[in-house]
């Protein structure tokens, strides 16, 4: 079964740096994923498509700040610089042939 | 500029209907495949639905499917969800997104709240 796993929360501080996490299921750890970002009381907007090899095609207008990276079957987003406006959720996403799969997201905190 | 723009939802009695609505404009609405997403309050994101660009295939989460039905009208660049036997648990915000594989475009959503 497709599954993506997340951690419910992170925190770092202010123009710091952060480093998220996803994780694929067993024997999925082919699967290319997605990043979106929701502000409080907004809808997702998408950041990024992050593929097996580490390289990643951004949104538009997504700031050189959001960067992705791969290993084996975990998918990261960092973040640098960290700007109050970065404190928000942040879920990763797959997808297959007629399914489509979310994790349950991270809760970012910035200090 | 791409543009998703919900609408449709409100207040709903347990057992009723309604119907949402996208309104897509700024890309080619018939050549992609269209989604639904909700967002229960407090919770994270859950596929709903899914159709593709000439509306002759459509998924169904395992949680909506009989009672759910997706649509699309490309001649008015929409995106429909008629939603029917709603439970307390559909409860939710539900947005439209564009399925650029991934999803690149999400709408702001509307809300669906089923209570007596």
């Amino acid at each position: 079964q497709l599954v993506l796993t997340q951690s419910p929360s992170a925190s770092a501080s202010l123009g710091a740096s952060v480093k998220l996490t996803c994780t694929l299921s067993s024997g999925h750890s082919n699967y290319a994923i997605a990043w979106h970002q929701q502000q409080p009381g907004k809808g997702p907007r998408y950041l990024m498509k992050l593929n097996t090899d580490g390289s990643h095609n951004k949104g538009d207008g997504i700031p050189d700040r959001f960067s992705g990276s791969s290993s084996g079957s975990e998918r990261y987003l960092t973040i640098s610089s960290l700007q109050s406006e970065d404190e928000a959720d942040y879920y990763c996403q797959t997808w297959g042939t007629g399914l489509w799969v979310f994790g349950g997201g991270t809760k970012l905190t910035v200090l | 500029e791409v543009q998703l723009v919900e609408s449709g939802g409100g207040l709903v009695q347990p057992g009723g209907s309604v119907r949402l609505s996208c309104a897509a404009s700024g890309f080619t609405f018939s050549s992609y495949v269209m989604q639904w997403v909700r967002q229960a309050p407090g919770k994270g994101l859950e596929y709903v639905s899914a159709i593709s660009s000439n509306g002759g295939t459509t998924y169904y989460a395992n949680s909506v499917k009989g009672r759910f039905t997706i649509s699309r009208d490309n001649s008015k660049n929409t995106l429909y969800l008629q939603m029917g036997s709603l439970r307390a648990e559909d409860m939710a915000v539900y947005f439209c997104a564009r399925d650029g594989k991934p999803f690149d475009y999400w709408g702001q959503g509307t809300l669906v709240t089923v209570s007596s």
